[in-house]
């Protein structure tokens, strides 16, 4: 069965960091295009990032320079390593596969949740 | 980069109805790169439509997609009492994004 598991949310302080991890199953993480994709409390989804299989990466302008997409194609899992954390960075993170021969994302994680609060 | 934005905000619907939702992109985006989804409170979106016209996976086919250029639109030919949710639009040109979502509200 193709699935994503997401883990690593909690509670940080502001200027914090944290590190998602999404580990996939019934396919290769590093085969496809994987996002991270957020939402904000009562708020729609928001586009975070984006790794293609050829390992190049693409950020929101709101979260460039502080938060890093990666993958560990032995473990076959995708990160996110947030750190200079905001308030308003506070919402649930989905990772998401892109399909193998077109652009939409098939296949969510169940989401992870980032609380940045003092 | 490229804006998204949905109309109406709220559609309020009685099943059997047709809904029509339209996302309007702030420059051309092609066909390829335009995908549809559905989101229900407490679950993560689900893939609706892919190049801008395709159902994806399992999709009924009361769900259809159209448009082109900065102008597409989804239709629910007949509504289910399974289909009251938010819709969101997405983009892949240049910068992926996402437009502000429909919701489809039972009216």
């Amino acid at each position: 069965e193709v699935q994503l598991v997401e883990s690593g949310g909690g509670l940080v302080q502001p200027g914090g960091s944290l590190r998602l991890s999404c580990a996939a199953s019934g396919f290769t993480v590093s085969n496809n295009y994987m996002s991270w994709v957020r939402q904000a409390p009562g708020k729609g989804l928001e586009w975070v990032s984006l790794i293609y299989n050829d390992g190049t990466t693409y950020y929101a302008d709101s979260v460039k320079g502080r938060f890093t997409i990666s993958r560990d194609n032995s473990k076959n899992t995708l990160f996110l390593q947030m750190n200079s954390l905001r308030r308003e960075d506070t919402a649930v993170y989905y990772c998401a596969r892109d399909g193998d021969t077109y652009f939409g994302m098939d296949v969510w994680g169940q989401g992870t949740t980032v609380t940045v609060s003092s | 980069e490229v804006v998204l934005t949905q109309s109406p905000g709220t559609l309020s619907l009685s099943p059997g109805e047709r809904a029509t939702l339209s996302c309007r992109a702030s420059q051309s985006v092609s066909t390829s790169y335009l995908a549809w989804y559905q989101q229900k409170p407490g679950q993560a979106p689900r893939l609706l439509i892919y190049a801008a016209s395709s159902r994806a996976t399992g999709i009924p086919d009361r769900f259809s997609g159209s448009g082109s250029g900065t102008d597409f639109t989804l239709t629910i030919s007949r509504l289910e009492p399974e289909d009251f949710a938010v819709y969101y639009c997405q983009q892949y040109t240049s910068s992926p994004s996402f437009g502000g979502g429909t919701k489809v509200e039972i009216k």
